[in-house]
């Protein structure tokens, strides 16, 4: 089975930062990766899919890149509707990535 | 507007059986994979399993291969998750996505298990 394996689990980084987070795959997979932001008590929402096209409504702060083993989420400049978990996905078994808070600084 | 409207929360006692639901409206719901994923209180997200309404075709997770049953009625656009005995450890909020494209989107808003005795 494909795992994913993202990093940091935990970040803390302040209004105006640069966050970037890093989701790794067992083996490759293509760009069949989603990435999904979750607040808490909320359900997911779809961010990112096929690695880097931007789902239609997200913000154009938020980016995707990568392909094969490696793929980054990266936020151009942390807003404070940001503060939240990321997960990624993989789209062929669909495993979730373990997740990365993102916290207030 | 394409959404997807899950039943209201449960509290079972263990040993009980359960089938939560996640009706789907604005869209061809034959022509969709569903998928179940569960949030266990204070974890990640976990896929369980994917139903193609339109035929049935239904794959599980190994990790939830059964252990849980996935079906759906498409006369009334509605997938299914059941149990036929809860455990303690089954206490989780449960969610359905429409799988589409690269990705499930969007989701249902969950329904909180909680199985206590």
């Amino acid at each position: 089975d494909i795992q994913l394996t993202q990093s940091p689990s935990f970040l803390s980084a302040s209004v105006g930062d640069r966050v970037t987070i890093t989701c790794r795959a067992s083996q490759g997979i293509s760009s069949y990766l989603a990435w999904y932001q979750q607040k808490p008590g909320k359900a997911p929402k779809l961010l990112i899919y096929a690695a880097s096209t931007l789902q239609s409504g997200v913000p154009s702060r938020f980016s995707g890149s990568g392909s094969g083993t490696e793929f980054t989420l990266t936020i151009s400049s942390l807003q404070p509707e940001d503060f939240a978990t990321y997960y990624c996905q993989q789209l062929n078994s669909y495993p979730f990535g373990g997740g990365t808070k993102v916290e207030i600084k | 507007e394409v959404q997807l409207v899950q039943s209201g929360a449960e509290v079972k006692k263990p040993g009980e059986s359960l089938k939560i639901s996640c009706k789907g409206s604005g869209y061809s719901f034959t022509s969709y994979w569903i998928g179940w994923v569960r949030q266990m209180p204070g974890k990640g997200l976990e896929w369980m399993g994917i139903i193609y309404p339109g035929d049935s075709d239904t794959r599980y997770s190994p990790s939830f291969q059964g252990q849980v049953t996935i079906s759906a009625d498409k006369s009334i656009s509605t997938a299914y998750l059941q149990w036929s005995s809860l455990k303690a450890s089954d206490t989780a909020m449960y969610y359905c996505a429409r799988h589409l494209g690269g990705a499930f989107d969007p989701w249902g808003q969950g329904t909180l298990v909680t199985v206590s005795s």
